[in-house]
């Protein structure tokens, strides 16, 4: 089935570095989305992508919608103590785009040394 | 962003009774909802997608009979754990589907099921 791939797993840095993660496909999405997720919760939306080449900023994050429309990143400036949390891309495949499913990388778990 | 609730946050039951998690959008009509299960330090797993109005779509190898859903109206998907057994311990999570020109899924903030 089809897949994200997404990197790095984990990341351990120090506050005020600059974070950035991505997600890669073998096939072609229509929507690639950011979502953070906190201990025990559920995931928080950060940035929705609609269109290829798409640069949307949310605060001090910024996402992109690859040009190719198989790879999206995701970059975090000035980390900060509560930018500590599991992040998650997902995209929908061309080929779902009538049923709203998305299919999700397996996270990148960001640790922030204050 | 948009509002997704879930109830309860957590369950305990024991083994062999059934639980019902509920998932309500808030603030805009969803006719499609979505349950995933989560397992530690694992992605989200989607489980199957409710329709309003008619039957659920199960992903492969989730059985329909051991989850069944309910999505009774536009705000509100039900699912229930038939007969739970320990392995069905897990985080359970809805999101809800807003659409329209940006079509994008809100998440609720998870049911915590143990069985004991």
């Amino acid at each position: 089935g089809q897949q994200l791939n997404q990197s790095p797993q984990s990341m351990f840095i120090q506050e005020g570095e600059d974070v950035s993660m991505n997600c890669t496909s073998s096939s072609i999405f229509n929507t690639w989305l950011w979502y953070k997720q906190d201990p025990g919760e559920g995931p928080v939306l950060l940035i929705a992508l609609y269109k290829a080449g798409e640069l949307t900023s949310n605060g001090r994050l910024t996402a992109q919608f690859g040009i190719t429309r198989k790879d999206s990143f995701l970059n975090i400036s000035a980390s900060i103590p509560s930018d500590v949390g599991i992040y998650f891309c997902a995209g929908q495949p061309e080929t779902s785009s009538n049923t709203g499913k998305l299919i999700f990388g397996q996270g990148t778990t960001l640790q922030v040394k204050p | 962003g948009a509002v997704v609730s879930q109830h309860p946050s957590r369950v305990i039951c024991k083994s062999g009774t059934s639980v019902k998690i509920e998932c309500r959008s808030l603030d805009f009509q969803a006719t499609t909802m979505f349950w995933y299960r989560q397992f530690p330090k694992q992605s989200l797993m989607l489980m199957a997608t409710s329709n309003e109005g008619s039957k659920a779509t199960y992903e492969q190898g989730v059985e329909k009979d051991k989850f069944l859903i309910n999505h009774a109206s536009l705000t509100l998907s039900t699912l229930t754990v038939t007969s739970a057994h320990p392995e069905d311990s897990s985080f359970y999570i809805c999101s809800a589907l807003r659409t329209g020109v940006k079509e994008t899924q809100y998440f609720g903030p998870g049911t915590r099921l143990l069985v004991l």
